[in-house]
């Protein structure tokens, strides 16, 4: 089956540190999506890549759809504590299955 | 507020029961698709309706069915219940085209509990 690993699980980060956080998978995929999921609601799009090599931003947040089109990192710039939360990423497959990572889990202490 | 309704917000139920989850995609979105997220298994894609038709199947179990109405409404319906059947159940909407070069919107989410 199709493998994916996201890291790291959890971060603790003072306010204003850069963050960065990756995914990587055993197959190929065509789609790069970031998700962030607050306490008690749903997953909210990110930012969505579906380009080998692309790189993004959607303001302090860059992702970029690495170049094996097995990978994809996200960088969030200047924390701030709002962006507490959990990051996930996603891809997509031909078969339009949807597959989530683990999750990363973000604390920012002020 | 992503515009997408899920009801009930929670429910608790026994083992061996029956339990209909509804969702209401955002105006005009013509894809449903339903996830479910539990502590020991993530966020597990189940299935994805288009227009009423079943258009991708992931992690789905026989004892789980779904399907969307007419109006665009879609229902996941589980059948004999297990405890491992607890978790956060999600609908998520997106637009006009099938493929997933479109958002999706996710609803709050239906808590099951089953006792």
């Amino acid at each position: 089956g199709q493998q994916l690993n996201q890291s790291p699980q959890s971060m603790f980060i003072q306010e204003g540190e850069d963050v960065s956080m990756n995914c990587t998978s055993s197959s190929i995929f065509n789609t790069w999506l970031w998700y962030k999921q607050d306490p008690g609601e749903g997953p909210v799009l990110l930012i969505a890549l579906y380009k080998a090599g692309e790189l993004t931003s959607n303001g302090r947040l860059t992702a970029q759809f690495g170049i094996t089109r097995k990978d994809s990192f996200l960088n969030i710039s200047a924390s701030i504590p709002s962006d507490v939360g959990i990051y996930f990423c996603c891809w997509r497959n031909t078969g339009n299955q949807f597959y989530f990572g683990t999750g990363t889990s973000l604390t920012v202490i002020p | 507020d992503s515009g997408v309704t899920q009801t009930p917000k929670h429910l608790i139920t026994a083992t061996g029961q029956r339990v209909t989850l509804r969702c209401s995609p955002r105006s005009g979105d013509l894809s449903v698709y339903w996830y479910q997220q539990s502590l020991d298994q993530g966020l597990q894609f189940l299935i994805q309706y288009y227009n009423g038709e079943e258009r991708a199947k992931g992690n789905i179990l026989e004892r789980f069915s779904a399907q969307q109405f007419p109006d665009l409404h879609s229902e996941l319906n589980l059948s004999s219940l297990e405890l491992g059947d607890s978790a956060l159940y999600f609908c998520a909407s997106s637009g006009s085209r099938a493929d997933a070069y479109n958002e999706q919107f996710f609803g709050p989410g239906t808590r099951l509990t089953v006792l």
